[in-house]
């Protein structure tokens, strides 16, 4: 079975600051990887997702997510945060055959002005 | 295009009483999911229905939980009787195609508050 490691519970960046979310995820095949933010009272929103072709993917709000195959990585980058980029943020992991995507515990971003 | 659909966004309600979640799905959408998120657990996949046709309900925590879909556009989750335990935000997802590469979306969740 898939399972997906984020290692901060909580991250704390200046604005302005860039941003890398780290994630770590175990499965025996390439996996289809999604990173998902949630703002408080919200559900959550897809930023990006990976399943083949080039590592470096773009997504919304201007984040991006790099794959690495022998670090079984996928963490989530962004070049400048904004005060409104303050949510909890989820990577996920689906693998072929399944249907339901196995989530990471979350990282909680916090913006200091 | 109208999103996932969820309510009641709140429910609070005392133990013993039985709880109704309720879910639209995304027009078009073929696939449906129903998560549980706590502090303790994260996000857990409860059930979910392919074509209204459960496929997997192993997440379902006890046999007090149970899930329908009627049609392509409406489904519950329902607890009876509901516990303290099962105080949490659940959200229901949908989704469009058989490929596991598809992303789901999300409703903004109910929070249930058992007392």
């Amino acid at each position: 079975a898939q399972s997906v490691t984020q290692p901060d519970i909580h991250i704390t960046v200046s604005e302005g600051a860039s941003l890398e979310l780290r994630c770590n995820y175990s499965y025996g095949a390439t996996p289809y990887l999604f990173w998902y933010v949630q703002s408080p009272g919200q559900g959550l929103q897809l930023l990006l997702k990976y399943f083949s072709g080039d590592t470096l993917v773009q997504g919304i709000k201007g984040f991006e997510a790099e794959f690495k195959r022998s670090q079984s990585s996928f963490n989530l980058r962004k070049p400048s945060v904004h005060w409104s980029d303050a949510a909890e943020y989820f990577c996920a992991v689906g693998a072929i055959g399944a249907d339901g995507l196995t989530f990471g515990k979350g990282t909680h971003l916090i913006i200091q002005p | 295009d109208a999103g996932v659909i969820q309510s009641p966004r709140h429910e609070v309600t005392e133990m013993g009483q039985e709880v109704t979640l309720r879910c639209k799905p995304i027009s078009g959408h073929d696939y449906l999911f129903w998560y549980r998120q706590t502090m303790m657990r994260g996000l857990e996949l409860l059930i979910y229905f392919n074509n209204n046709v459960p496929i997997d309900d192993s997440g379902m925590p006890e046999d007090r939980f149970s899930a329908k879909m009627p049609n392509a556009s409406f489904s519950t989750l329902k607890i009876q009787p509901s516990e303290p335990r099962d105080s949490a935000v659940y959200f229901c997802a949908s989704r469009k195609g058989t490929r596991g590469n598809q992303p789901q979306h999300f409703g903004d969740g109910t929070r249930l508050s058992i007392l």
